[in-house]
C-alpha cells in the first residue's frame, strides 16, 4: 500500500495554521497513524486510529479522515512543532510510510 | 516509564552479521507486538520486521525477508534482530518499537526506542 504525502515541505510561521495530507493506494479503514520526528531525534507517535491522540499530545493536533484520505491539522503552529511529519498506514503488511512531509519556519 | 534500549549496531563489511537487541522496561512485555523500523541516512522510515508477544506470528520486509530474522525472549524483557548478508543500502538507524496501544486493538508504533546506526561498507 503506497502512502502519498503532500505537501513534501511547508512553511509557515508560529500561530498559523497547518494542514497535511496523506493518501493511501487502497482503503486502510481507520489504521493510520501519524508521527512527528525532530532532527536527531526518534519519531513520536502523534495520531492513531486516524483520529485519537496518543498519551500526552497536545489537543492542537487532530487527525481526521477514514478510507484512503487523511488530514493532520496542527491548529496553531507552536515553536516546538517544526519537525517532520510521517503518515504510516497499519491495515496491511508491509507497514508503510509515507514519504514524509516537513514543516518549516517561514 | 516505557523504555526502549537498543544495543548492536555498529561497522560491518558488506556480507557480513550484526546483531542488534532491544532491552524493554516499564511495561509488561510478553503481552505486546514489537518491530524494527529503520531509517537510512538523511531518507524516510521503512519497517523491517514485526514479532507477536508470543512469537507465533513473525512479519518481514520483502527487502529483508531471508536474510533478517527478529526474535524475543520473554524472560528477559528483550527482542532481537539477527541481520546477515548485510547490504550497504542496509546502512541506516535501527528502531525498536513497541506496538500498540494493542490493548484497544490498534497496532501502531507506539513507542520508539533511540535507535542504534548500522553501516554496512568496506
Amino acid at each position: 500500500t503506497v502512502m502519498t504525502q503532500s505537501p513534501a515541505t511547508l512553511s509557515v510561521s508560529p500561530g498559523e495554521r497547518v494542514t497535511l495530507s496523506c493518501r493511501a493506494s487502497q482503503s486502510v479503514n481507520s489504521k493510520l497513524a501519524w508521527y512527528q520526528q525532530k532532527p536527531g531525534q526518534a519519531p513520536r507517535l502523534l495520531i492513531y486510529a486516524a483520529s485519537a491522540r496518543a498519551t500526552g499530545i497536545p489537543i492542537r493536533f487532530r487527525g481526521s479522515g477514514s478510507g484512503t484520505e487523511f488530514t493532520l491539522t496542527i491548529s496553531s503552529l507552536q515553536s516546538e512543532d517544526f519537525a517532520v511529519y510521517f503518515c504510516q498506514q497499519y491495515n496491511y503488511w508491509p507497514r508503510t510510510f509515507g514519504q514524509g512531509a516537513k514543516v518549516e519556519i517561514k | 516509564e516505557v523504555q526502549l534500549l537498543e544495543s548492536g549496531g555498529g561497522l560491518v563489511q558488506p556480507g557480513g552479521s550484526l546483531r542488534l537487541s532491544c532491552a524493554a522496561s516499564g511495561f509488561t512485555f510478553k503481552n505486546y507486538a514489537m518491530a524494527w523500523v529503520r531509517q537510512a541516512p538523511g531518507r524516510g522510515l521503512e519497517w523491517v520486521t514485526a514479532i507477536t508477544g508470543s512469537s507465533s506470528g513473525t512479519y518481514y520486509a520483502d527487502s529483508v525477508r531471508g536474510r533478517f530474522t527478529i526474535s524475543r525472549d520473554n524472560s528477559k524483557n528483550t527482542v532481537y534482530m539477527q541481520m546477515n548478508n548485510l547490504r550497504g543500502d542496509d546502512t541506516a538507524v535501527y528502531y525498536c518499537v513497541k506496538i500498540g496501544p494493542e490493548e484497544i486493538g490498534e497496532y501502531a508504533f507506539e513507542i520508539w526506542g533511540q535507535g542504534t546506526m548500522v553501516t554496512a561498507s568496506s
